[in-house]
């Protein structure tokens, strides 16, 4: 069981607005920065936004990211098919003193 | 640009220490401000950090609650590279393990290798 939450799947059409929720506690998201992973099948986890959200460079704007409180966001406008993918939410622990992942949100793309 | 490149079995027997190495190209395990670190994945426990190794004027490592109890990461300077140890481990150990650098984020991470405990 991750301590980071996640909705374990998700969907829309293309074009569609979706966001994916992360849920913590004060001790990960509430005092660090998250970052969010797009996962294709057979491949590594990618780095789509670090630090909240920012996007890296070659990450379209249709991803944005944002922070409040305990938890954190990832939006994704404009659906499209290539998008079909697991999203990861992942946030260092000080508590724990390493870093925590959710447990993933499978999206589809209707 | 940095590449992280894995080596290692993908077998291993219960009770025995599953062993991997990482291979760094376009920055140096020594950097000052990354960290170098052992994540696996599994369907039954997901993304799961296992533990860094980083260099700030002396080496630290930090290890995930989890595995502490087996586990060593190692910077190997000669060759630019890390090594993740994993000791008397159990089918529960069967995942993709992946070796990351993290600057604040796992910006990179190695192609993934699937170990698998059987005997």
């Amino acid at each position: 069981q991750s301590v980071l939450t996640q909705p374990p799947s998700a969907s829309g059409t293309p074009g569609q607005r979706v966001t994916i929720s992360c849920s913590g506690s004060s001790s990960n998201i509430g005092s660090n920065t998250v970052n969010w992973y797009q996962q294709l099948p057979g491949t590594a986890p990618k780095l789509l936004i670090h630090s909240n959200n920012q996007r890296p460079s070659g990450v379209p704007d249709r991803f944005s990211g944002s922070k409040s409180g305990t938890s954190a966001s990832l939006a994704i406008s404009g659906l499209q098919s290539e998008d079909e993918a697991d999203y990861y939410c992942a946030a260092w622990d000080g508590s724990l003193n390493g870093w925590l992942f959710g447990g993933g949100t499978k999206l589809t793309v209707l | 640009q940095v590449q992280l490149q894995q080596s290692g079995p993908g077998l291993v027997k219960p009770s025995q220490t599953l062993s991997l190495t990482c291979a760094i190209s376009g920055d140096s395990v020594s950097s000052k401000s990354a960290a170098w670190n052992w994540i696996r994945q599994s369907p039954s426990r997901g993304l799961e950090w296992l533990g860094r190794t980083y260099y700030r004027s002396k080496w630290y490592n930090n290890y995930a609650v989890s595995v502490k109890s087996r586990i060593t990461i190692n910077p190997d300077t000669s060759k630019n590279q890390f090594s993740l140890q994993l000791n008397s481990v159990t089918p529960e150990d069967t995942a993709v393990y992946y070796c990351a650098r993290a600057v604040g984020y796992f910006h990179q991470w190695g192609q993934g290798t699937l170990v698998t405990v059987s005997s």
